[in-house]
């Protein structure tokens, strides 16, 4: 069945960098984008940004332009999400997921990445 | 960039009443929306895509409507599992995509 797995909490100090990662299996990686969510305690969902399944770029949304790089590596079917500059408002649960768009009915959520931002 | 306006925000409801939800794009999106249903603790999970296709193993509770720029999200006879947060998005600058702001749902 399609997992998606990612790393495990982490806690950072403001102005520090994190990298969550999050490994596919059970389906076909090359075939679909991969999205990355964030959800900041008791918000909303906001989407960041998205691995392109071809050609290994990607796509951001522009509030997070420039402090935020989503890569992938096909030999480990993994995707990872770099967040530079960190404050206290980037602390939230990061999902990876492969979204309903394009690709529905296709959709899948990893269990979610909770980043801690603290001094 | 095309804004999603769910309301209302919190909407308390007795078990078995219909309970409708509301979404609304700036501008045209076609049927290119999609339901998430998220409980506490868990990813969201999916409900409806292309606005009114119901998603594997989705109760019949469930249903969407709308094109362009207005949809809903109803649910017949609100069960107590019913209890949940309900998103939508829209994917017309796929792969770019937008959330709403959410619809908080709980019983009376």
């Amino acid at each position: 069945q399609v997992q998606l797995e990612q790393s495990g909490a982490e806690v950072k100090k403001p102005g520090a960098s994190v990298r969550v990662s999050c490994k596919a299996s059970g389906y076909s990686f090359s075939s679909y984008y991969m999205h990355w969510v964030r959800q900041a305690p008791g918000q909303g969902l906001e989407w960041m940004g998205v691995s392109n399944p071809t050609g290994g770029g990607a796509t951001y949304a522009q509030k997070f332009q420039g402090r935020v790089s989503v890569t992938r590596d096909t030999s480990t079917r993994t995707v990872y999400l770099e967040v530079r500059g960190l404050t206290s408002d980037d602390t939230a649960i990061y999902y990876c997921a492969s979204i309903c768009g394009a690709d529905c009915p296709f959709d899948h959520w990893g269990q979610g990445t909770l980043v801690t931002v603290s001094s | 960039e095309i804004v999603l306006t769910q309301s209302p925000a919190i909407l308390s409801v007795s078990p078995g009443e219909r309970v409708t939800l509301s979404c609304r794009a700036t501008q045209s999106i076609s049927s290119n929306l999609v339901w998430y249903q998220q409980k506490p603790g868990q990813p969201p999970r999916l409900l409806i895509y292309a606005a009114s296709s119901r998603a594997t193993g989705v109760s019949a509770r469930f249903s969407g409507s709308g094109f362009g720029t207005d949809f809903t999200l109803t649910i017949s006879s609100l069960q107590p599992e019913d209890v949940a947060v309900y998103y939508c998005h829209h994917y017309h600058n796929w792969p770019s995509l937008t959330f709403g702001g959410g619809t908080k749902v709980e019983i009376k």
